[in-house]
């Protein structure tokens, strides 16, 4: 089983849709999650820092769940512009150093 | 600021023949990484850093060797390169090493080995 575990989709969306990913982690000891946006032959950067409580950034919204293991991200009013592959990060407990990566989650948002 | 640099961003190398593959970053970064991305793997960790003099293997290190002699710069080696080292290499940097912080990428380094 992997440690960080996605949806590889493709996800085919209208614009102005509403579309959710969900991303499920083995360590129950990981201490740090993001979502980072990776587009075609580009390098990954990040989109959004997750915190235990939530947090929103725009029309994105991450959450995290500790109880279930598993970080989602929101988009609401998808633009063509999201169109991207999504990657779920989660690090594993201090003095480790490792930033483990899912193998993303592709979006295709169609006009 | 340059970010995190580069070099070069294609290669094409032989079986048998060695490179090193360049990175250097100007944020004063403690943290700095290596990665290949291939299809459907995702990213895989090389070998990290949290400071110079300090270098450590990830998930993938066999058949490269890395160095941290600043803080600026990161080479990868590949030593006898081969067909399974073709691949993307991203190399990353953050501030601390504690696994807290966003990561910051490079272009990429596209490698075919033939």
């Amino acid at each position: 089983r992997k440690e960080v575990e996605q949806d590889p989709g493709p996800f085919n969306v209208p614009e102005g849709a509403t579309v959710a990913f969900n991303c499920t982690y083995s360590n129950s000891a990981s201490q740090s999650f993001f979502w980072y946006r990776q587009d075609c032959r580009k390098e990954p950067k990040l989109l959004m820092s997750v915190y235990s409580s939530g947090n929103e950034d725009g029309r994105f919204t991450a959450q995290l769940n500790r109880a279930s293991q598993y970080i989602s991200l929101l988009i609401r009013d998808s633009k063509l512009s999201d169109s991207a592959t999504y990657l779920c990060v989660v690090t594993h407990p201090r003095g480790t150093y490792k930033y483990i990566f899912g193998t993303g989650t592709r979006l295709k948002v169609l006009a | 600021n340059a970010g995190v640099t580069q070099t070069p961003k294609f290669q094409v190398l032989k079986t048998g023949q060695s490179m090193t593959l360049q990175c250097a970053q100007d944020m004063n970064h403690e943290y700095m990484s290596w990665y290949r991305q291939d299809p459907g793997m995702g990213l895989r960790l090389i070998h990290y850093s949290v400071g110079a003099g300090i270098t450590d293997q990830g998930e993938v290190p066999n058949g490269y060797n890395v160095s941290r002699s600043t803080t600026e710069d990161f080479p990868l080696r590949l030593l006898s390169a081969a067909p399974s080292q073709t691949s993307v290499y991203f190399c990353a940097s953050s501030y601390s090493p504690g696994g807290t912080d966003e990561q910051y990428f490079g272009p990429g380094t596209r490698l075919t080995v033939t």
